[in-house]
């Protein structure tokens, strides 16, 4: 089976800060990419799909990018209201594995 | 609006059963594959399968192979998920969530079920 790996698993930066999580699968995979955004205690909120399609309604600071193995999630400019640990998938075919999280903190 | 809403929290004891249901709503329930995911305290999401509400067909992670079981009612547009020979590893919160109607990634999530294993 594909392993996703994702780094850094924790990362504290400042409000307005560019942050960026990495994403790594074990073989190749396209552009068959989530990423999720599951804030403490709540349900997880879809934000990516085919690797950098935002999905509606998901602001324009997220971006993705990436294809095969190396993937990455870019919060351009974070909001305090972006404090989450997120989440990569893919999902070319079962089983459909995540990645283990970043937790996203303020400093 | 698309809706999933799942059934209540559950304590069971050691070997026990579990059964957790969704409900959809909002959209064609047949038209879109239905997830199962599990996220245990503290950590991160395991997915354990998915059902074709359609046909019923499924697909299990090799993990819970023998133990999950997906079903659906398409009466009353509701998927099932029951998980068998419960263990205290099995506490988690269960999450039902909707896989896009062309591919497989989940864009609607149920609001979990907490299951707690416990004797």
């Amino acid at each position: 089976d594909i392993q996703m790996t994702q780094s850094p698993s924790s990362l504290s930066a400042s409000v307005g800060d560019r942050v960026t999580i990495t994403c790594r699968a074990s073989q190749g995979i396209g552009i068959y990419l989530a990423w999720y955004q599951q804030k403490p205690g709540k349900v997880p909120k879809f934000l990516i799909y085919a690797a950098s399609t935002l999905q509606s309604g998901v602001p324009s600071r997220f971006s993705g990018s990436g294809s095969g193995t190396d993937f990455t999630l870019t919060i351009s400019s974070l909001q305090p209201e972006d404090v989450a640990t997120y989440y990569c998938q893919k999902y070319n075919g079962a089983p459909f594995t995540f990645g283990p999280g970043t937790k996203v903190d303020i400093k | 609006q698309v809706q999933l809403v799942q059934s209540g929290a559950e304590v069971k004891k050691p070997g026990a059963s579990v059964k957790v249901s969704c409900k959809a709503s909002g959209y064609t329930f047949t038209s879109n594959y239905m997830h199962w995911v599990l996220q245990a305290p503290g950590q991160g999401f395991e997915w354990m399968g998915i059902i074709n509400p359609s046909c019923g067909s499924t697909s299990y992670a090799q993990k819970f192979q023998g133990r999950v079981t997906l079903t659906r009612d398409t009466s009353t547009s509701t998927v099932y998920m029951e998980l068998s020979s419960l263990r205290s590893e099995d506490t988690a919160v269960y999450y039902c969530a909707r896989a896009d109607s062309t591919t497989y990634y989940l864009d609607y999530w149920g609001q979990g079920t907490l299951v707690t294993v416990s004797s």
